[in-house]
């Protein structure tokens, strides 16, 4: 198993240009999730699915979408880059009634 | 809301000291603790976790309790190593908050950096 994989690794964007972060598990977890990380801030949830076609908004949403056409993929969407969202930017995915989730590589975002 | 609260950092010790990392956290229903390492350029794993009060998580020599009426769960080793150098996150999954799943939303503490030298 391949676990929980994410592309691209790094990515440098300009203001107002559109990105789609990927992320994809081979658990068949139902439940996925994206989370942004900043120094001195944790980690912070975007958006979260808990099954195919099923989507809601975590912490900080705003700027982000999400659709989940498949169990397997969850990608993250930003429609018009702002340097607030320089982050690094993780994905995970959990099965049902397992506390642990399971976190991908991560993807470092830089917007310029 | 939730909220989870850990020890400033970062954190400096040599190898074989003994480590604490405070936690405290708040939450509306009865959630469930963990405890997140990040080595350094890699995505978290979880390292322990404790699902109800008075139980004690461990793993690796780590080991943290859940203590509802502190509301804290606090990590702790007798002698760290080297290979412990990572970030760790205190973290927590209130089923309440998280439309009654088990695999619920997860609220983070901000992060400690831990270093050990040789």
């Amino acid at each position: 198993n391949a676990g929980v994989t994410q592309t691209p690794k790094f990515q440098v964007l300009k203001t107002g240009q559109s990105m789609t972060l990927q992320c994809a598990q081979d658990m068949n977890h139902e439940y996925m999730s994206w989370y942004r990380q900043d120094p001195g801030m944790g980690l912070r949830l975007i958006h979260y699915s808990v099954g195919a076609g099923i989507t809601d908004q975590g912490e900080v949403p705003n700027g982000y979408n999400v659709s989940r056409s498949t169990t397997e993929d969850f990608p993250l969407r930003l429609l018009s880059a702002a340097p607030s969202q320089t982050s690094v930017y993780f994905c995970a995915s959990a099965g049902q009634g397992d506390y642990e989730q399971y976190f991908g590589p991560g993807t470092r975002l830089t917007v310029t | 809301g939730d909220s989870v609260t850990q020890m400033e950092g970062p954190v400096t010790l040599s190898e074989e000291a003994f480590l604490t990392i405070n936690c405290t956290y708040t939450a509306t229903g009865y959630p469930s603790l963990f405890w997140y390492v990040q080595y350094p350029g890699e995505g978290l794993q979880l390292l322990l976790k404790a699902t109800k009060a008075d139980d004690k998580g461990s793993n690796k020599g780590f080991e943290a309790t859940y203590r509802k009426e502190t509301t804290s769960f606090h990590l702790e080793k007798g002698s760290v190593q080297v290979s412990d150098s990572a970030v760790y996150f205190c973290a927590l999954s209130d089923p309440l908050n998280a439309g009654g799943t088990s695999y619920g939303k997860l609220t983070f503490g901000q992060g400690t950096i831990l270093t050990v030298h040789p």
